[in-house]
């Protein structure tokens, strides 16, 4: 069966620090991936989407990678800042498909 | 900037009740989905819902769920008789539509307790 699978345990990082998610997939072959962020008690807002021809994409301080081959991407903020506290959730999806099946998400605290 | 917008935002209701939760999404979106997210889990996709009618369901949403678009500006989600299971935070996604890689925007959420 399909799995999504982020890292459960909590990262720690000081401000200013490069943080580093992962997600790994596995009996997928998703078209694109999908970074969602997560604030507590709230819904999911939408980050990067990166599509399985692009190896990487930037958006201000923040670049996803995704290696087809690992079944991996990596989620990484430059220059974390404590407002980047929350937790991180992955999207990976199949062709055509809209309906968006989330990893468990990694919380991810900046600690001044 | 547009949003969608929920309510309510927190519902308490008794087991074997009727609940409905509202949603308006983003008025010129097309698509229209709900997830659940259980305390402590994952988001979870429930239904997904265009030109009046579903176009996806998962295995969670059984025949107690139903969605309703009843005019042109809400989305419902009833649950027929809650159970406690059914405690969680549900959230609707809007979805201009067209391509499938279009952004899904979703509600603050309606917090359902189920007692």
């Amino acid at each position: 069966s399909q799995k999504i699978e982020q890292n459960s345990e909590a990262l720690n990082i000081q401000e200013g620090k490069t943080a580093t998610l992962t997600c790994n997939y596995t009996n997928y072959s998703p078209a694109y991936l999908q970074w969602y962020r997560q604030d507590p008690g709230r819904g999911p807002v939408f980050l990067l989407l990166i599509r399985e021809n692009e190896k990487e994409k930037r958006k201000e301080r923040l670049k996803v990678t995704f290696d087809t081959t690992l079944k991996q991407s990596l989620f990484h903020i430059t220059a974390s800042q404590p407002a980047d506290s929350a937790t991180y959730l992955c999207a990976p999806t199949d062709t055509g498909r809209r309906a968006l099946t989330f990893g468990s998400g990694t919380r991810l605290q900046v600690q001044p | 900037e547009p949003e969608v917008t929920q309510t309510p935002s927190h519902q308490v209701t008794q087991m074997g009740q009727e609940v409905i939760l509202r949603c308006v999404p983003i008025s010129n979106h097309l698509y229209f989905y709900w997830y659940r997210q259980i305390l402590g889990q994952k988001v979870e996709f429930l239904v997904s819902f265009y030109n009046n009618e579903i176009s996806e369901k998962s295995e969670i949403f059984d025949d107690q769920f139903s969605v309703e678009r009843p005019d042109g500006s809400n989305f419902t989600l009833k649950i027929r008789s809650t159970k406690l299971e059914d405690s969680a935070m549900y959230f609707c996604a809007s979805v201009v539509g067209g391509a499938s890689t279009d952004t899904q925007y979703f509600g603050p959420g309606t917090r359902l307790t189920v007692l």
